[in-house]
């Protein structure tokens, strides 16, 4: 079954320290791939996504990711975190149609 | 501006009671879908519907109903069936065609029983 696996359910990080979150899929086709972000009791917000084209990807926030189709990977970096980036990120894969296929979530915690 | 509204955004329920949860967009997207989230277990897919009288069930549909009669509204029932249904729910919504910006969510609603 196609799916997306988000390695780590929970990444504490200091503040201004740097943060990667990381997200395989598997499939061998071509996909759009999506990272949203939630913050407590809200819905999901689109961060950024990858639909072709350059492999590195920026999104709001100072977010980026990069895909690595060879190691179907589309991690999430920031290179200095806040402590209002404290939040659940999830990262979703489009395979076909408008079926999105979402992973359990990353629940990052910036500590002052 | 445009959006997904959901409401209420808490709810409490008595054991035993069917509740229905509101979903409004004006985005006139197509495809319209329910979510449930409980902690550390992401997102599961309810029910889905991709156009007006049509839905289809998701993964985890037992003890939930929805309908569409209208494009802009796809309300969800929880009902007695529903074994635990505390919970956050999401809503969702894409347009055919423009997949690539990816789905618009509501705010959520919160579901409690008490």
């Amino acid at each position: 079954a196609q799916s997306v696996t988000q390695l780590d359910s929970q990444v504490p990080v200091f503040e201004e320290a740097p943060v990667e979150l990381r997200c395989n899929y598997s499939s061998s086709v071509s996909v759009y791939l999506f990272w949203y972000v939630q913050y407590p009791n809200q819905g999901l917000q689109l961060l950024l996504k990858y639909l072709s084209g350059s492999t590195l990807v920026k999104g709001i926030n100072g977010f980026e990711a990069e895909f690595n189709k060879s190691q179907t990977s589309f991690h999430l970096r920031k290179p200095s975190v806040h402590i209002s980036d404290t939040a659940e990120y999830f990262c979703a894969v489009r395979l076909y149609g408008n079926q999105f296929y979402f992973g359990t979530g990353t629940s990052l915690t910036v500590i002052p | 501006d445009g959006g997904i509204t959901q409401s209420p955004k808490y709810l409490f329920r008595k054991e035993g009671q069917n509740v229905t949860l509101s979903c409004e967009q004006n985005l006139n997207h197509d495809a319209m879908y329910w979510y449930r989230q409980d902690p550390g277990q992401g997102l599961r897919l309810i029910y889905y519907s991709q156009i007006v009288n049509d839905f289809q069930k998701g993964d985890i549909a037992e003890g939930y109903s929805v309908s569409r009669e209208k494009k802009e509204s796809f309300p969800l029932t929880v009902t007695s069936a529903q074994k635990n249904p505390t919970a956050f729910y999401l809503c969702a919504s894409i347009r055919r065609g423009v997949e690539e910006r990816g789905y618009t969510f509501g705010s959520g609603t919160r579901l409690t029983v008490v």
